[in-house]
């Protein structure tokens, strides 16, 4: 069964400084990885997506990379800022978890002013 | 113009009642989804629709039955409500069943009394 797991559950920095979020998998087989963000009382917004067989993807200050074979996904965003405050949720997407999406906790971020 | 929408946003309810959740894209996805996020913040697949086709059901009890008139609404009707219940329901859809981006509406919080 695959499990997710994001490490830290909450994460403090004071604007600026860059953010490394990271996220664990136990069944390296996955067809893609994605991460979210979250607002309070609000959905999900997509922020990039990683297929299998690539190592990362960039958007601006973010950049997400990929090690499939050790289970593993970092999220990193640049020069953080006050607006970056939310969680961000990473998903699997398993071969045989049916081709479902397996969510991690979440890290819950704040950027300090 | 928002892509996948959910209505109501909030739904207060007593234990016993039966209520709906209703969810469009216009996004021309074929495949959409229901998640359920509990209190911890857990976000857990549900039921998967694709081209109008139950193709998920997780161990949801039968409570729970989502309704897709067409390949752009998947409606989640639930009988009975109990406590548990409570929780945030999002929607979401994707290109098809491939394994593309999930693109997700902006929750209903579900408070049962």
């Amino acid at each position: 069964k695959q499990e997710v797991t994001q490490i830290p559950a909450a994460l403090s920095v004071p604007e600026g400084e860059n953010l490394v979020l990271n996220c664990s998998f136990t069944d390296s087989a996955i067809y893609n990885l994605q991460w979210f963000r979250q607002d309070p009382g609000k959905g999900l917004t997509s922020l990039l997506l990683i297929q299998s067989s690539q190592r990362e993807q960039t958007s601006g200050r973010l950049n997400a990379s990929l090690d499939k074979s050790s289970g593993r996904s970092t999220l990193y965003i640049a020069a953080s800022q006050p607006g970056d405050s939310a969680t961000y949720l990473c998903a699997v997407r398993g071969v045989a978890a049916g081709n479902k999406l397996t969510f991690g906790g979440g890290t819950r971020v704040l950027v300090k002013p | 113009d928002t892509a996948v929408s959910q209505t109501p946003k909030y739904l207060v309810t007593q234990m016993g009642n039966d209520k709906s959740i209703k969810c469009e894209q216009n996004l021309g996805h074929d495949t959409m989804y229901w998640y359920k996020q509990d209190s911890k913040k857990f976000l857990k697949i549900m039921f998967s629709y694709n081209n109008k086709e139950l193709i998920i059901n997780e161990t949801v009890p039968n409570r729970f039955s989502p309704k897709s008139p067409d390949k752009a609404h998947l409606n989640l009707h639930i009988n009975s409500l109990e406590l548990g219940d409570s929780a945030v329901y999002f929607c979401a859809s994707s290109q098809d069943y491939s394994g593309g981006e999930q693109y997700f509406g902006p929750g209903t919080r579900l408070t049962v009394t």
